[in-house]
């Protein structure tokens, strides 16, 4: 139980363009959500805690108009990465804590903007 | 806010070896201590947690203690295999999921060599 399925696994965009990805609880219904980015070699970093039915809490320094995030039900969560440039090309993850499992983290979603 | 330090940042041992990853932490209102295997182009799967009432906590191979007098947390690894090759991370919340944040350490790159 408490799986958390994150699609796509990959994208490649072109720069100026939009990409969303999705986050989905699969046998649990999530509140919370939340959204990292991670970079290569680095430690996960939270961007935003995404609220069901509520705006979303962004981390300081991250630009919530450029990363959309709307969480409308209790198990789908989607992160929109918005006029993507090189530098936004990243490991995004998303993750949710049901209750009495800790926290459970989707497979990653690897973004390449060219 | 919260801040984990993980040390050291790469580690290399011998097959069969044991291995021991250490966290220290800053706020005292954190009582769950997860740590996950991250392999690569994968998200993170945790692989034991510990809460502050318990000051140890073992599942085969795998170990972690926590003192939390002195706020920090060790992983010990014990028997390592190839297949435990990938980056470790630490992470501190104040409370088992919810809508508490999780703040992860800098990782540890494990790799275990025949």
């Amino acid at each position: 139980g408490a799986v958390v399925s994150q699609h796509p696994s990959w994208v490649i965009c072109k720069s100026g363009t939009s990409v969303k990805i999705e986050c989905r609880s699969l046998d649990f219904q999530a509140t919370t959500m939340f959204w990292y980015r991670q970079f290569p070699k680095q430690s996960l970093m939270l961007m935003a805690t995404s609220n069901e039915g509520s705006k979303a809490t962004y981390e300081q320094g991250v630009e919530k108009d450029k990363f959309l995030i709307n969480h409308a039900s209790l198990t789908l969560s989607t992160l929109t990465v918005t006029s993507a440039h090189p530098e936004d090309s990243s490991f995004y993850i998303c993750s949710a804590a049901p209750s009495g499992y800790g926290y459970t983290f989707g497979s990653g979603t690897r973004l390449t903007v060219v | 806010g919260e801040n984990v330090e993980q040390h050291p940042s790469t580690l290399s041992v011998q097959e069969g070896d044991s291995a021991v990853i250490k966290c220290t932490y800053s706020d005292s209102a954190s009582n769950y201590f997860p740590w996950y295997k991250q392999e690569l182009g994968k998200g993170p799967q945790l692989i034991i947690d510990i809460r502050s009432n318990v000051g140890e906590k073992k599942d085969q191979r795998i170990a972690v203690t926590l003192n939390k007098t002195a706020k920090h947390f060790s992983l010990h690894i014990t028997e390592t295999q190839p297949e435990d090759s990938a980056v470790y991370f630490c992470a501190a919340s104040p409370i088992t999921g919810g809508g508490n944040k999780l703040t992860f350490g800098t990782g540890t790159q494990l790799k275990v060599e025949l």
